[in-house]
């Protein structure tokens, strides 16, 4: 059971846009910045989003992050097929003093 | 760039002891934390702890009993050792670059902590079977 829920999966066609969400607490999210990570099949996880909303270099900008209490949204616009992978929401708990993980969201570009 | 290349045992009996080692290659090593994060097969992340260049570490509380993570800081390298292992411990150990810290945006009020990976090492399999 992850400290930070999010759906199992997604799904939207190429070109389109898809949200994935990320619930939490006062501990965690409410009070603490968000981060964003994708794992494509077979390697490992790769920051996507930074303090909420902030993208690294090279993450394209069809990459966006939210968050409006304690609840975070990654957006993906334009999605491609290469964009099919897991994402996973991440921060700090407070009250654990751990990074704790959401469960994960597998998109599938139909 | 910051590379982080890991190593370690990657077949082990239940009851043994899971060691790994990552180096950290092409950056700073002292003005970072470090951190171990796993991945059993199908499943999510699971962060287990974390280590600075002083050695000072944080561990996830549902592993704290099991786990020590050390530095040595004349190698730029940082390992992970988890004891008693069984079956449940089966999975994918990543090594990571850590950026943390934490921001008051508003005066006189509470602030925020960052905190996120930004490099990852390449994973290892680890397998406990009898």
């Amino acid at each position: 059971q992850s400290v930070l829920t999010q759906p199992p999966s997604v799904s939207a066609a190429p070109g389109q846009k898809v949200t994935i969400s990320c619930s939490g607490s006062s501990s965690n999210i409410g009070n603490n910045y968000v981060s964003w990570y994708q794992q494509l099949p077979g390697t490992a996880p790769k920051l996507l989003i930074y303090e909420n909303n902030k993208r690294p270099s090279g993450i394209p900008d069809r990459f966006s992050g939210s968050k409006s209490g304690t609840s975070a949204t990654l957006g993906i616009t334009g999605l491609q097929t290469g964009d099919e992978a897991d994402y996973y929401c991440g921060t700090w708990d407070s009250s654990l003093s751990a990074c704790v993980f959401g469960g994960g969201t597998k998109l599938t570009v139909l | 760039q910051v590379q982080l290349q890991q190593w370690g045992a990657g077949l082990l009996k239940p009851s043994e002891t899971l060691s790994l080692t990552c180096a950290v290659y092409g950056g700073s090593f002292s003005g970072y934390y470090w951190s171990w994060i796993r991945q059993p097969p199908g499943k999510g992340l699971e962060w287990i702890g974390e280590i600075n260049h002083s050695g000072s570490t944080n561990y996830n509380p549902s592993l704290k009993s099991r786990v020590t993570i050390s530095v040595d800081t004349s190698k730029n390298q940082f390992s992970l050792k988890l004891s008693s292992v069984t079956a449940a411990d089966t999975a994918v150990y990543y090594c990571a670059r850590e950026i943390r810290g934490y921001v008051v945006v508003v005066a006189a009020t509470p602030g925020y902590y960052y905190y996120y990976m930004d490099v990852w090492g390449k994973g290892t399999t680890v397998t406990v079977s009898s």
